[in-house]
């Protein structure tokens, strides 16, 4: 089973920040944070991960509690692109596979 | 550069047939995945690769399933005797654990866009 809780959908105004929130209590010391999404018909994309320090790249931000338990990516600008299914997936990083759960369909609207 | 590819994009079949599914992944990518995702369900790990040897096919449903790895590049999923219950887009990952300072180690897997199967 997935070690994530998310919301099932979202709806974001274009232009606006996306803010995508996940729960993840049990998450170990080792574990990271990866967030994928997945666009229709196609493969997940990877978007960004950290451990326990915020994180930014040219997709997204990455915050994470200080506890750990629970972190929000962060679309600053959504645009229609990036109307997906966002998965929250925690693993350690020394390989394995990823357990996808059923994560947050976000819609970006006009 | 280029991305972890598949072919064929697409697969239709007879019940009862066997079918071969490729992976090729990004060069020089050691680990390499197969997940599955049926209509409308989150993606199901298969089995993993690291180099040419496999130490998780938690995943593989049936005895029906194998794959195999050859020259830590290509990967071949073959399911014999199809069934109905086969029928889903069947993707594939690639990673190259980098190991940093302080812990930090990195492993990001990158799909390819999947091949979709039909069992008639």
């Amino acid at each position: 089973d997935a070690k994530t809780t998310q919301p099932p959908s979202m709806d974001c105004a274009e232009g606006r920040a996306a803010n995508l929130p996940c729960n993840h209590s049990t998450i170990s010391g080792n574990e990271y944070v990866y967030w994928y999404r997945q666009i229709h018909s196609q493969g997940p994309q990877y978007i960004i991960h950290g451990l326990k320090n915020n994180e930014t790249n040219e997709m997204a931000s990455l915050i994470i509690t200080e506890d750990r338990k629970s972190s929000t990516l962060i679309l600053p600008h959504a645009t229609l692109r990036d109307t997906a299914v966002y998965y929250c997936i925690v693993r350690v990083a020394e390989g394995g596979k990823l357990i996808f759960g059923q994560g947050t369909e976000l819609s970006v609207k006009p | 550069g280029a991305g972890v590819s598949q072919s064929p994009s697409n697969k239709v079949t007879e019940k009862g047939k066997d079918v071969e599914l490729r992976c090729d992944p990004i060069s020089g990518h050691t680990a390499l995945y197969w997940y599955r995702q049926s209509l409308g369900q989150g993606l199901e790990f298969l089995i993993y690769f690291q180099g040419n040897s496999a130490p998780d096919k938690s995943g593989l449903p049936s005895d029906r399933f194998s794959a195999e790895r050859t020259g830590g590049s290509v990967s071949t999923l073959t399911i014999q005797r199809t069934q109905q219950e086969d029928s889903a887009v069947y993707l594939c990952a690639s990673s190259l654990l980098l190991r940093l300072a302080g812990l930090r180690n990195q492993e990001t897997q990158y799909f390819g866009p999947g091949t979709r199967l039909l069992v008639l």
